[in-house]
């Protein structure tokens, strides 16, 4: 079974705190990770993804996200969050090639002023 | 840039109606999702279609059936509604090149039922 799995449901950080969402996965094989986010009462946006080479990407905004084999890990960082940055964030997962993407539960991530 | 439609935005139902949700993406793509989204439970898959005319089951396919008769369209039933049923519904749609495409999603239907 394919399983995607983010431990905090809920994070709350001041303006301008570094913040680290974390993100593990079950798959076996080559796997295609990404990050989401989804403001009040939207959609979802995508964010970034990682698909092989170097283990740490770039996405919009400051977000950056580190691949970890040995972990199984895809945690998403942002140095020095802004208010705006409050917005539930997803990581997804899919098997290299496949088209059945699966989705963590989220992670509610509060910026206080 | 494209734009994934979603109607309605609320829809009400009674219990044991059936209902239908429709999409529609301008992007032309191929492959097109829908998911249910709960509050605290994430994102579930309920069916998706990879082209026109193809349906894939989900984790979450029982209680609904899906259509895809054109590319650009995409609609879910929920073959008997369920009393006090609340959910959110997301379409989503995403090109050719598989693994390294992104998923691109309407602004979702919310769900409730009496």
């Amino acid at each position: 079974t394919q399983t995607v799995s983010q431990s905090d449901a809920h994070v709350t950080v001041f303006e301008g705190d570094s913040v680290e969402l974390r993100c593990n996965y079950s798959y076996g094989g080559s796997i295609y990770l990404s990050w989401y986010i989804q403001h009040h009462g939207r959609g979802l946006q995508f964010l970034l993804k990682y698909y092989s080479g170097n283990p740490v990407v770039q996405g919009v905004n400051g977000f950056e996200a580190e691949f970890s084999k040995s972990d199984s890990s895809f945690h998403l960082r942002k140095a020095s969050v802004h208010w705006s940055d409050s917005a539930v964030y997803f990581c997804a997962a899919s098997m290299t090639g496949g088209y059945k993407v699966v989705f963590g539960s989220g992670t509610r991530l509060l910026v206080s002023p | 840039g494209g734009i994934i439609t979603q109607t309605p935005k609320f829809l009400i139902g009674q219990e044991g109606q059936k209902l239908t949700l429709k999409c529609q993406q301008n992007f032309n793509h191929d492959t097109m999702y829908w998911y249910r989204q709960d509050s605290g439970k994430g994102l579930r898959l309920i069916y998706y279609s990879i082209t026109e005319n193809d349906l894939q089951k989900g984790d979450l396919s029982e209680g609904y059936d899906a259509s895809r008769e054109k590319k650009s369209s995409f609609s879910l039933t929920v073959t008997s509604a369920q009393k006090n049923e609340m959910a959110v519904f997301l379409c989503a749609s995403r090109g050719l090149g598989g693994v390294a495409e992104t998923l691109y999603f309407g602004s979702g239907t919310r769900l409730t039922v009496l």
